[in-house]
């Protein structure tokens, strides 16, 4: 089966841009991730959905990110505007779902660097 | 509060020599616990659970609730085991959340 497809894969951008990165997960799952992962640390949750709803948002910078899984397929995570410490690995990631921890299936990444 | 702690960011063993990664964790309710490994230029990929009891790659974890630990073993260390290693807690079953420690570096040298 087809993984967990990110783009871009890597993304050079200064502070106060914007910038958006797309996620597609593995057909049928139900649940979907966005990690930050900081250079020296582990995947930090950003938001989970199930289906087209938000499990979990609330380690999410509001003010500045968002994100949406309008048809409960594929995500964007919006950055607006960047500040230099939002540099990091930005994971998405997918598993079956249903509240019973199914393994998770983590896709390349996208490297930011906010300069 | 849920944390996973990874007490070592490198850990260096010969090759032939026992390894043991280790993790602790502090959860007051039914933890799941997990390994995730990601070798050099690969995505980041489930190692084994607790639940499952098995032994993948030679690598083996028991969960300690005593101890609140699941460390990582494998008896005679290989080349292709250096990689970065993340012990991770979910709540079980429920909500699918896991939170991740922050990771070993496994240098195994030859």
């Amino acid at each position: 089966e087809a993984g967990v497809a990110q783009s871009p894969r890597y993304k050079i951008i200064e502070k106060r841009q914007s910038v958006a990165f797309w996620c597609n997960p593995i057909s049928g799952h139900a649940t979907l991730y966005w990690y930050q992962q900081i250079l020296g640390q582990g995947p930090k949750l950003l938001i989970q959905f199930q289906n087209n709803g938000v499990v979990d948002d609330s380690q999410l910078p509001k003010d500045r990110f968002s994100a949406e899984r309008l048809k409960g397929v594929d995500s964007t995570l919006k950055i607006q505007p960047a500040k230099l410490e939002d540099s990091a690995v930005y994971l998405c990631a997918s598993s079956l779902g249903g509240g019973r921890s199914y393994e998770q299936y983590f896709g390349p990444g996208t490297r930011l660097t906010v300069t | 509060a849920q944390r996973v702690t990874q007490p070592e960011k490198l850990l260096s063993v010969f090759k032939g020599a026992p390894v043991e990664l280790k993790c602790n964790y502090s959860y007051s309710g039914s933890p799941e616990l997990f390994w995730y490994v990601q070798y050099s230029r690969q995505r980041l990929q489930l190692l084994l659970r607790h639940i499952s009891r098995e032994s993948i790659k030679g690598f083996t974890a028991d969960l300690n609730k005593g101890e609140t630990s699941f460390h990582l073993k494998k008896p005679f260390a290989q080349e292709e085991d250096s990689a970065m290693y993340y012990c991770a807690l979910s709540q079980m079953n429920r909500d699918d959340k896991i939170i991740f420690g922050k990771g070993t570096r496994l240098h195994i040298l030859p």
